[in-house]
C-alpha cells in the first residue's frame, strides 16, 4: 500500500516563497508528481521527479529524495492566483505504470 | 483537441437510481483512468483501461460500479442503485506512455454527483 503525508493547510503572503513538503511510503515507486487544483476544477500537472534532486520550472521547483521518501514543491514570487490545493502523487508500478496515488492535498492561501 | 471531456458536469439523483458518466479522452491517449474525489481529499483511483481492456480495478469499485471503454476511445462509468456515500466528483484522466507529455495524466473537469 501507499501512505502519503502533506500539510493540510498553509498560508503565505503575496510575493513570498513557500515550500510544501510531502513524505510517502510506497510498495513500488516510479516517480512523483505534483498537481495543482483550484476549487471545482480539474487537477493540472505541475512537475514530475523520477531521479533525486531539484527540477526547476519557472516559479515552481520540485525536489525528490527517494531514499528518504520525501519531496517538496517550492513556489516563488507567490501570486494570488496560486491559492489552490497542491497534490503530491507518487507513481506506482501498477496501472500501466501511470497510476497515481494522491495525498489529501495542501490547501495554500495566498494573502496580500 | 480540447483535452479530456466529461459529461454531465453535474448530476443530482435520488438514492437508488442509476447514473452514467461519460469521458472522452485526448484522442491519441490509449490509457484512461477513473478517479473519485470527495471534499477535502485527493483523488482516489477507481479503475484503468489500456485501449478497450480494463486492466485494474480498485477495491473501492463495488459491484454497483461498472466501467467500459468499448472501442478504446470514450469510456462510461455507471453506478447502479446509488447511495448517499457515492456523492463525489468523478474524474477521468488519460495519458499516453510515449510521445510528448508521456505518462502525465491529463484530467477532465469532472462529473459531480449528488445523491439525495
Amino acid at each position: 500500500g501507499q501512505n502519503i503525508d502533506q500539510p493540510t493547510e498553509m498560508t503565505a503572503t503575496e510575493g513570498a516563497i513557500v515550500q510544501i513538503n510531502c513524505t510517502y511510503q510506497t510498495s513500488g515507486f516510479n516517480g512523483l508528481f505534483w498537481y495543482q487544483q483550484h476549487a471545482g476544477e480539474a487537477p493540472t500537472f505541475l512537475s514530475y521527479n523520477v531521479l533525486d534532486g531539484l527540477e526547476e520550472k519557472g516559479r515552481f521547483s520540485s525536489f525528490l529524495s527517494r531514499s528518504k521518501g520525501y519531496s517538496y514543491l517550492l513556489l516563488k514570487e507567490l501570486q494570488m492566483k496560486d491559492s489552490a490545493s497542491y497534490l503530491c502523487a507518487p507513481r506506482g508500478l501498477t496501472g500501466g505504470g501511470n497510476k497515481l496515488t494522491f495525498g489529501t492535498g495542501t490547501q495554500l492561501k495566498v494573502e496580500l | 483537441d480540447t483535452g479530456v471531456s466529461q459529461n454531465p458536469r453535474h448530476k443530482i439523483t435520488k438514492r437508488g437510481q442509476n447514473v452514467t458518466f461519460r469521458c472522452d479522452p485526448i484522442s491519441e491517449h490509449n490509457r484512461l483512468y477513473w478517479y473519485r474525489q470527495t471534499l477535502g481529499q485527493g483523488p482516489e483511483f477507481l479503475t484503468y483501461f489500456q485501449n478497450e481492456a480494463q486492466l485494474e480495478k480498485s477495491r473501492l469499485l463495488s459491484d454497483r460500479f461498472s466501467a467500459e471503454r468499448p472501442k478504446g476511445s470514450f469510456s462510461t462509468l455507471e453506478i447502479q442503485r446509488t447511495e448517499q456515500g457515492d456523492s463525489a466528483m468523478y474524474l477521468c484522466a488519460s495519458t499516453n506512455p510515449q510521445g510528448a507529455g508521456a505518462n502525465v495524466l491529463t484530467f477532465g473537469a469532472g462529473s459531480r454527483l449528488t445523491v439525495l
